[in-house]
């Protein structure tokens, strides 16, 4: 199956500084997400991006499809900003649009006020 | 609205018992899904329904019972599981129409199933 690894596993920060995370991917896919998965086990949907680069807010997110990969951007960090974030890819799986979402190994982000 | 529900939060249930863990939506999404997520790893696929019918099973014990009765809910059965089961499910929908390549999956709070 794909195999999907995140870095860096572990990430400490201030507030107020910036981040990279990172998504390899080994096969192509039709779908990648971006989740913040919170405290209490939520996870949140931060970018639907098979391609390309999409901005929201303090996240910006980009995927080089060709290349197999996506960057997380978060600037300007947050306390709230703590959390687990993954990457899922997903290949679609009939005519249908529904599909597995195969998940990362997730960056654990800690941000220290 | 993007909402997907979950009951219950929380679950602790014996190895005879039988539980059901229950997800609602109301966005229209035509494909449903259920994944498993142990401590400390990421969630993984336990089943897809596509217009309420199973379309995948990845290999999950059959102690674990899907059941789809409407485009709106989607349920797990739970009985005679081990402790090893223990875990937080999630349930997600997309869209999932004829024509949709790819969609985006929401989620629900999930449910934190011990198994005693």
């Amino acid at each position: 199956g794909i195999q999907v690894e995140q870095s860096p596993p572990d990430l400490i920060l201030q507030e107020g500084a910036n981040s990279t995370l990172r998504c390899n991917f080994s096969d192509s896919v039709n779908n990648l997400q971006w989740f913040h998965q919170n405290p209490w086990g939520q996870l949140i949907n931060l970018f639907y991006i098979p391609s390309g680069t999409k901005q929201n807010g303090r996240l910006s997110a980009t995927t080089v499809a060709t290349e197999r990969y996506s960057l997380l951007y978060i600037s300007s960090s947050q306390t709230t900003d703590s959390g687990v974030y993954f990457c899922a890819v997903g290949r679609r799986i009939s005519n249908f649009g529904n599909e597995k979402l195969t998940f990362g190994t997730g960056t654990r982000l800690t941000i220290i006020p | 609205d993007t909402e997907v529900t979950q009951t219950p939060k929380h679950l602790v249930m014996g190895m005879t018992n039988k539980k059901s863990l229950k997800c609602e939506q109301h966005m229209g999404h035509r494909a449903m899904y259920w994944y498993k997520q142990k401590a400390k790893k990421p969630p993984e696929l336990m089943f897809v329904y596509s217009y309420e019918k199973l379309s995948i099973n990845e290999s999950v014990p059959s102690r674990f019972s899907p059941e789809c009765p409407n485009s709106s809910l989607l349920n797990l059965h739970l009985h005679a599981l081990q402790p090893e089961d223990s875990a937080l499910y999630l349930c997600a929908s997309s869209r999932g129409v004829l024509g949709v390549i790819t969609d985006t999956q929401y989620f629900g709070p999930g449910t934190r199933l011990t198994v005693l």
